[in-house]
């Protein structure tokens, strides 16, 4: 079955800096890459995500990017502020059914 | 507020004892689907509805656990005998079928067995 990999478990950041957050997946018939964000004591919220036949997309200062040859993806926020800090999650499926999440990456942005 | 609305968001329990979750799908999503979190892990897949047909069961979801949705709209989810291990957040999500759309995530029910 599918397995999502995700680095680093914590992400520290100066308020303005940029910061990446990547995935692997191990799954080629994975088609669709969703990227949540999830603050303490809520349930994820769907920030952005890719589907397989695309390599870039980009929303305001949040793009991803997907490399299906090297079965990478990876999520990146730029000019960050104190309000991106939470845990982000990466996750990959087939068919927009189930969802293989990775471990999750803690972000904290420092005024 | 239209969202994916789960009940309740807390519950405290004895080892032993049963318990059930419900999950009110945003209006008209076809598809629910219910996963267990644990303390700093990503959600884990238990079990997915389309309609009122529970199409797949991950192994996760042990011969205690119950995932039910009669009329194709709302969810519950019945863990029998609880056991300390199934402390966690359990969260349902639900899409539309057509147009193959994002999951919408629920804000959770946090069970914990005492």
């Amino acid at each position: 079955g599918e397995n999502v990999e995700q680095h680093p478990s914590t992400l520290s950041v100066q308020e303005g800096d940029s910061a990446v957050i990547k995935c692997t997946y191990s799954d080629s018939a994975s088609n669709y890459f969703p990227w949540y964000k999830q603050e303490l004591g809520k349930g994820p919220q769907l920030i952005i995500d890719i589907r397989s036949n695309v390599g870039e997309k980009k929303d305001q200062r949040i793009a991803v990017t997907l490399n299906k040859t090297a079965k990478h993806f990876s999520l990146h926020i730029t000019e960050t502020q104190p309000e991106d800090s939470a845990v982000y999650f990466c996750a990959a499926s087939w068919g927009f059914q189930k969802l293989v999440f990775g471990t999750g990456t803690r972000l904290l942005v420092s005024p | 507020d239209t969202g994916v609305s789960q009940d309740p968001r807390h519950k405290i329990t004895k080892r032993g004892q049963n318990v059930t979750f419900r999950c009110d799908p945003i209006s008209e999503h076809n598809r629910l689907y219910w996963y267990r979190q644990t303390l700093g892990q990503g959600p884990e897949f238990l079990t997915y509805f389309q309609n009122e047909a529970q199409l797949e069961k991950s192994r996760l979801l042990s011969d205690r656990f119950s995932a039910e949705r009669p009329k194709g709209s709302f969810s519950t989810l019945e863990i029998q005998r609880t056991e300390q291990g199934d402390s966690a957040m359990y969260l349902c999500a639900s899409s539309p079928q057509t147009g193959n759309t994002e999951a919408f995530f629920g804000q959770g029910t946090r069970l914990t067995v005492v």
